[in-house]
């Protein structure tokens, strides 16, 4: 079975300023899929970024980017230039088949 | 990206009711349905796998009996918590998945309050 951890259940930053959130995985499989996703205090579910296992160069969306070193099984988030609109929980995701498995989240409040 | 909306988005209902939470793709065909779980301030659990046509697949400890789930058309996925109890207070999401894409498309949430 696939599990996800993320080790930071809080985190803060400044406007403007870079955060990192970590995310390890572990899974015996080969072809797979990472996500990332927000959950502002709305609690849609809002996809930020994802990453096929089988691309070397780490995805890149606007502010959005990830750090993806399979064979350490790690996926972090970076976000730059912090914005106040950032502040939400954030999940990391792993889909190998049809199913995503979540870690435990990590709650990021971006402060003026 | 595609658009799953869910109804109702608040219930309230009494103890020993039933309650249905509809989750619809409205502009593509959701060959598979996902149904949530989560707590305050933790994270998604998968309580069910449904496929169009075909018997939901569980997760383990999920009672089968208590969350009855439909998926009878490809742009519609229902979940019934039959004879609610005040612990299955919740908030319950779902999410669409098309066989052509890696993604999964997630609904605004249900939140279930039982009294």
């Amino acid at each position: 079975a696939q599990t996800v951890t993320q080790s930071q259940p809080e985190m803060s930053v400044q406007e403007a300023e870079t955060v990192t959130l970590s995310c390890t995985y572990d899974t015996s499989e080969s072809n797979y899929y990472l996500f990332w996703y927000k959950q502002p205090p709305s609690r849609q579910m809002i996809l930020v970024i994802r990453q096929e296992a089988y691309k070397q160069q780490n995805a890149t969306e606007n502010r959005f980017s990830v750090n993806f070193q399979k064979a350490a099984k790690s996926f972090s988030l970076k976000i730059s230039d912090s914005q106040l609109g950032d502040t939400a929980m954030y999940f990391c995701a792993f889909r190998g088949g049809s199913r995503l498995t979540f870690g435990e989240g990590t709650q990021l409040t971006v402060n003026p | 990206g595609a658009v799953v909306s869910q109804h109702p988005s608040w219930v309230i209902c009494k103890s020993g009711t039933s309650v249905k939470i509809e989750c619809r793709s409205l502009d593509f065909q959701a060959t598979t349905m996902f149904w949530y779980r989560q707590f305050p301030k933790q994270s998604l659990m998968l309580m069910a796998t449904s496929n169009e046509g075909s018997k939901a697949t569980y997760e383990q400890g999920v009672e089968k009996d208590k969350f009855l789930i439909n998926h009878a058309s490809l742009t519609l996925s229902t979940l019934t918590v039959t004879s609610a109890h005040p612990e299955d207070s919740s908030f319950y999401i779902c999410s669409a998945g098309g066989g052509f894409s890696y993604e999964q498309y997630f609904g605004p949430g249900t939140r279930l309050t039982v009294t």
